[in-house]
């Protein structure tokens, strides 16, 4: 079983729909990252958390730490947001290498 | 200032060449990290340096597989004797410090025939 596990594999929208994207990890984290990566590779951190709740325009991220899950969710989803959603944690007490899940392709049509 | 770059941005490779990946990350950036990416999976950990100190390379697939960062900025991923299984992204990321947020290059696509 993978230490990240990411649902869905693959997400398709209509443009406005509300969009959810799950993470559930097995392991202590320190923080857990959402990255966002376009075709030809290029990675963006959206967001880093450890407790709560963060917001970045029509972004939202969520995270329980008892529960071992955060999501990502996108509201009034765009075509320009179709890329991939990686879910990404920072273990606890180790050193400082990032355990990726393995992403949620998302596709917003117009 | 700048963000991280990587170059080459594309590596083709006959099987058994040696290839040399380049990372120059964020200035000031105390720790670097190298992954590796194959088609359709999520990035996998290679090594970890901070500043010129590899402190973790535990993700190295194997002893063809070679990094280092001798001043504490630009790191180079070295592969001898390139094999098929090899071809991936390989990406960089530099953070401030470790458990900092880590920016990402735009990687290097590695392909080996």
């Amino acid at each position: 079983k993978n230490e990240v596990e990411q649902s869905p594999q693959n997400l398709t929208a209509q443009e406005g729909e509300f969009i959810t994207i799950n993470c559930s990890y097995s392991v202590g984290i320190s923080a857990l990252h959402w990255l966002q990566q376009h075709p030809g590779g290029g990675i963006v951190s959206l967001f880093m958390l450890s407790s709560g709740k963060k917001k970045h325009g029509r972004l939202i991220a969520t995270i329980n730490i008892q529960e071992k899950h955060s999501s990502l969710h996108i509201t009034a989803s765009h075509p320009r947001d179709s890329a991939v959603y990686i879910c990404a944690v920072l273990s606890s007490g180790s050193a400082r290498q990032l355990t990726f899940g393995s992403g949620t392709q998302l596709t917003v049509l117009p | 200032g700048a963000g991280v770059s990587q170059s080459p941005r594309y590596k083709v490779a006959k099987r058994g060449q040696d290839v040399a990946l380049r990372c120059d990350p964020i200035s000031g950036h105390v720790s670097l990290f190298w992954y590796q990416q194959a088609l359709g999976q999520g990035p996998e950990f290679l090594t970890y340096f901070q500043n010129e100190a590899q402190l973790d390379k535990s993700g190295l697939p194997s002893d063809r597989f070679f990094a280092e960062r001798p001043e504490g900025s630009v790191s180079t991923l070295k592969i001898q004797r390139t094999q098929q299984e090899d071809s991936a992204v390989y990406l960089c990321a530099s953070s401030r410090w470790g458990a900092d947020t880590q920016y990402f290059g735009p990687g290097t696509r590695l392909t080996v025939l």
